[in-house]
């Protein structure tokens, strides 16, 4: 079963602008992550988010996390062609430690 | 510090054969896992071991499905007989103990004809 849901499923923009998906979930977790795929290749982590931080910044991403609606969104800003790949959200439920990956949202940044 | 192996990188079989890959994660990672991840899906959790003691299997096709972590360390995936559906790629992550952050290896694309 899936318990992460990406939007929206493909994203397509120019480089230089900023990017925005969003992942919604549906039980409580104890924290929330991003992972990014490159065609052909293993998953990258890029930034975990606990239950209790609403924001949370690393380079030019930023994460935030609404656990009152179950949803958290991933913005890339100023994106660069090298950030085309898939990104996905991966949560567990609270109290478990297998955690979940959503369906992706594929990104094409166009030089 | 050497990421997670896995091999073959590609392998093609047919249907009702048998296939096997290998996962050697990162040294001291406690925590190992395979995942199946057919082509425009997230990845599923297949087996999650801790150690060499099975943390989590419920999502294991165990009628062909199978898996071990000997000595706590490598582990093997094994399909015995494969199916057409079984055409994926199979990641292999590992994680250090009671973190949560995942270092997956490049993967093993299954091609089942």
């Amino acid at each position: 079963s899936q318990q992460g849901e990406e939007d929206p499923q493909a994203l397509s923009i120019q480089e230089g602008e900023n990017a925005t998906m969003n992942c919604s979930y549906k039980t409580s977790i104890n924290n929330l992550q991003w992972y990014r795929q490159n065609s052909g290749r293993g998953l990258v982590h890029l930034i975990l988010i606990r239950s209790n931080e609403r924001e949370k910044h690393s380079g030019r991403l930023r994460v935030t996390l609404d656990t009152s609606k179950k949803s958290s969104s991933l913005l890339i800003t100023a994106s660069r062609a090298a950030d085309t790949a898939s990104y996905f959200c991966a949560t567990a439920t609270s109290g478990t430690y297998k955690y979940i990956f959503g369906t992706g949202t594929r990104l094409k940044v166009l030089a | 510090e050497a990421g997670v192996a896995q091999s073959p990188r590609y392998k093609i079989i047919e249907k009702r054969q048998s296939v096997a890959f290998w996962c050697n994660p990162i040294s001291g990672h406690a925590t190992l896992y395979w995942y199946q991840q057919i082509l425009g899906q997230g990845p599923k959790l297949l087996i999650q071991f801790q150690n060499n003691g099975v943390v989590d299997d419920s999502q294991l096709p165990k009628d062909r499905f199978s898996a071990e972590r000997l000595k706590g360390v490598d582990s093997t995936l094994k399909i015995q007989p494969a199916k057409l559906e079984d055409s994926a790629v199979y990641l292999c992550a590992s994680s250090a103990l009671g973190r949560a952050e995942q270092f997956f290896g490049p993967g093993t694309r299954l091609t089942v004809l």
